[in-house]
């Protein structure tokens, strides 16, 4: 049963669109993380979301986690090559452990 | 860089022989987590540690054990290898004090299993 779902699974787009990742879940997180993944290389923490209704900008990535805790959303504003990779949400509930989503394996064209 | 490697990197091996992998950090840090990365799945949690002889299951634990004897190493040990455990592993340190804050991973390890 995997608790966190990633959508899309797969996008592919050119440079200088917008996009937006979402992680959904059933189950409330006490927080909620985001890491990327480059080929043959472990992931990488990008941002650690806390509060419900949180937004927290990163140059040109921008995240919110859900009001009731339950859901996160990552989006990109003009995509650029760089930002190709495997992007992964991990949720937190107050255990020892993370639980990583899915995963969405973004491609940027230029 | 939290000093973590794995070894080996690339490892082929067949149905039925022991395997195991070595994740090393240099920093002392308590948590330690082993992952395997499979296509649609992102990552799942087989063991992890919270401290020297202190380990356990995660979620998909089975035809996995762990070993933990000294603060920097913890060892993942497949008994009898299956086609089924061909993935890449990866091993994660946790920096913070909080159970859940900053997991910095390794580089990862791809084994084959024929």
């Amino acid at each position: 049963t995997q608790l966190l779902e990633q959508s899309p699974q797969f996008l592919s787009i050119q440079e200088g669109e917008n996009l937006t990742v979402y992680c959904n879940s059933s189950s409330v997180f006490s927080s909620l993380q985001w890491y990327r993944q480059e080929p043959g290389e472990g992931p990488v923490l990008l941002v650690t979301v806390v509060t419900g209704g949180e937004v927290k900008k990163l140059k040109r990535l921008t995240f919110q986690f859900g009001d009731a805790r339950k859901d996160s959303s990552l989006h990109i504003t003009a995509a650029q090559p760089g930002d190709t990779g495997l992007y992964l949400c991990a949720g937190a509930r107050n255990t020892d452990k993370l639980i990583f989503g899915t995963g969405t394996r973004l491609q940027v064209f230029p | 860089d939290a000093g973590i490697t794995q070894s080996p990197r690339h490892k082929v091996t067949e149905t039925g022989t022991p395997v195991t992998l070595r994740c090393h950090q240099t920093e002392n840090h308590r948590y330690m987590y082993w992952y395997r990365q499979d296509p649609g799945h992102g990552l799942r949690l087989i063991h992890y540690s919270y401290g020297v002889k202190d380990t356990d299951k995660g979620e998909v634990s089975d035809g996995y054990s762990v070993s933990r004897s000294k603060t920097e190493d913890f060892l993942l040990t497949l008994e009898s290898a299956t086609s089924s455990q061909t993935s890449v592993y990866f091993c994660a340190i946790n920096a913070g004090q909080s159970s859940t804050d900053t997991q910095y991973f390794g580089p990862g390890t791809r084994l084959t299993v024929l």
